[in-house]
């Protein structure tokens, strides 16, 4: 399984554009790239997913280089309720499509 | 609709105990995981079912750890003679299958080992 690198923590304030890096190096052909929100007593929720170039829903976009060794989980005018740790994890196409999660990353959003 | 529910919410056991943890999935989802999540950490996974196929138990860290699924409903997360390590949050999450990588967590049951 492809092992992902994203930072520990990171600060923002209400109303920026926050983005979020993470880096797979390892990434196979027919991985998936997926990212997962968790607020403290909960457990993780989807935010979006994608293969190469650019995904976007009503909450987040995802931004893939054309290598695929990295990504960049981009949210657009953040708010308070947006402080929670953000996973990066990738998915195989084939068999068990159980989730490796990392760390994640602790984004702060202040006032 | 209703969501990934888990019981006990809470539970605290004494060492050497065991404890028995319940996931009802979303109806018609037919995967269901299991996961561990350490204060502070990232989840661990632990087994994985999908329809009718054997489950994938590559993720329990002993035989002290075993988990059934009644068809495409219930499952239950079983820890034999529990040692303090095991303290974590317990984590189940089921998906449609197939080509769905969106799984829907619940809310966890937090087992506190004494």
């Amino acid at each position: 399984l492809a092992k992902t690198t994203q930072p520990i923590s990171m600060d923002s304030y209400e109303g920026q554009e926050v983005n979020i890096t993470c880096s797979h190096n390892n990434i196979a052909t027919n991985d998936y790239i997926t990212w997962y929100q968790q607020f403290p007593s909960q457990g993780p929720r989807f935010i979006i997913q994608g293969y190469k170039t650019k995904v976007t829903n009503e909450v987040a976009s995802l931004f893939i280089p054309a290598d695929r060794k990295s990504s960049t989980l981009s949210l657009p005018r953040v708010s308070l309720s947006d402080t929670a740790v953000y996973y990066c994890l990738v998915a195989p196409d084939t068999g068990r499509r159980a989730l490796t999660f990392g760390s994640g990353t602790r984004l702060q959003v202040q006032p | 609709g209703a969501g990934v529910s888990q019981s006990p919410s809470n539970k605290v056991t004494e060492k050497g105990k065991d404890v028995e943890l319940r996931c009802d999935p979303i109806s018609g989802h037919t995967a269901l995981y299991w996961y561990r999540q350490r204060l502070g950490q990232g989840l661990e996974f632990l087994i994985y079912f999908q329809g009718n196929s054997a489950p994938d138990k590559s993720g329990l860290p002993s035989d002290r750890f075993s988990a059934e699924r009644t068809g495409e409903s219930v499952s239950t997360l079983t820890i034999q003679r529990t040692q303090q390590e095991d303290s974590a949050v317990y984590l189940c999450a089921s998906s449609l299958g197939g080509d769905s990588y969106e799984q829907y967590f619940g809310p966890g049951t937090r087992l506190t080992v004494t």
